[in-house]
């Protein structure tokens, strides 16, 4: 069974532009989240998406979005970007929707770098 | 607000030393609580799960506990071994599927 396959890896940009990363659940994941990892403030929630709707959101500015599309592949835009976005993003999957007992199981991430 | 602490930040261990590794968390009204371990530049790997009405939870060498009302769970890796030497985070997940995460032990374990 593939696990949680993010892509791209690593990826440059610069100041101003904006950037999409992609995940694919487990087969049978219906649940997608989002988290940052930085040096600085360690890994934090972005977002939960289950069947294509945004069920939980967590403390960033708009310029980060993201949806889930039918098949629960998950993608998140990050717009305008700035130095501090770069991080480790990080995607994870779990069979169940948000405040179940479910385990979740994540990707190697896609490490973006803002120049 | 959940707030997740991880004390020591980081520890050295000869080989065959046991591991206790320490997480705290500051409310009770959890689902459940996670441990995983990160290697320089990858992503998570899910060790054990302990859900909010397990007292403790192994797998192998691995072993786990969970005290809601103390807020506080403790990790044990029994005969630690160089390949143990890794980033060990706990999250503790609340309502929304969100966990909480906290800022990780850095271990290393020295032949």
């Amino acid at each position: 069974k593939a696990g949680v396959t993010q892509t791209p890896r690593y990826l440059i940009k610069t100041r101003g532009q904006q950037v999409t990363l992609s995940c694919s659940p487990i087969s049978g994941h219906r649940s997608v989240s989002w988290y940052q990892q930085t040096p600085g403030q360690g890994l934090q929630f972005l977002f939960e998406y289950f069947s294509e709707t945004q069920r939980n959101k967590g403390n960033f500015p708009g310029r980060f979005s993201g949806r889930q599309f039918s098949n629960s592949r998950s993608e998140m835009n990050v717009s305008t970007l700035e130095l501090g976005d770069s991080a480790l993003y990080l995607c994870a999957s779990s069979p169940t929707p948000g405040g179940d007992t479910g385990e979740l199981f994540f990707g190697e991430g896609s490490r973006l770098t803002v120049l | 607000k959940q707030e997740v602490t991880q004390i020591p930040a980081a520890l050295s261990v000869p080989e065959g030393e046991n591991l206790v590794l320490n997480c705290s968390f500051t409310d009770s009204a959890i689902y459940n609580l996670q441990w995983f371990r990160q290697d320089p530049g990858k992503g998570l790997t899910s060790l054990l799960l302990i859900q909010s009405s397990q007292r403790e939870q192994t797998s192998g060498r691995l072993n786990a506990s969970l005290d809601k009302s103390s807020g506080r769970s403790t990790l044990y890796i029994a005969a630690s071994q160089p390949g143990d030497s890794a980033t060990y985070l706990c999250a503790a997940k609340a309502a929304g599927n969100k966990l909480t995460f906290g800022g990780g032990t850095r271990v290393l374990v020295k032949p």
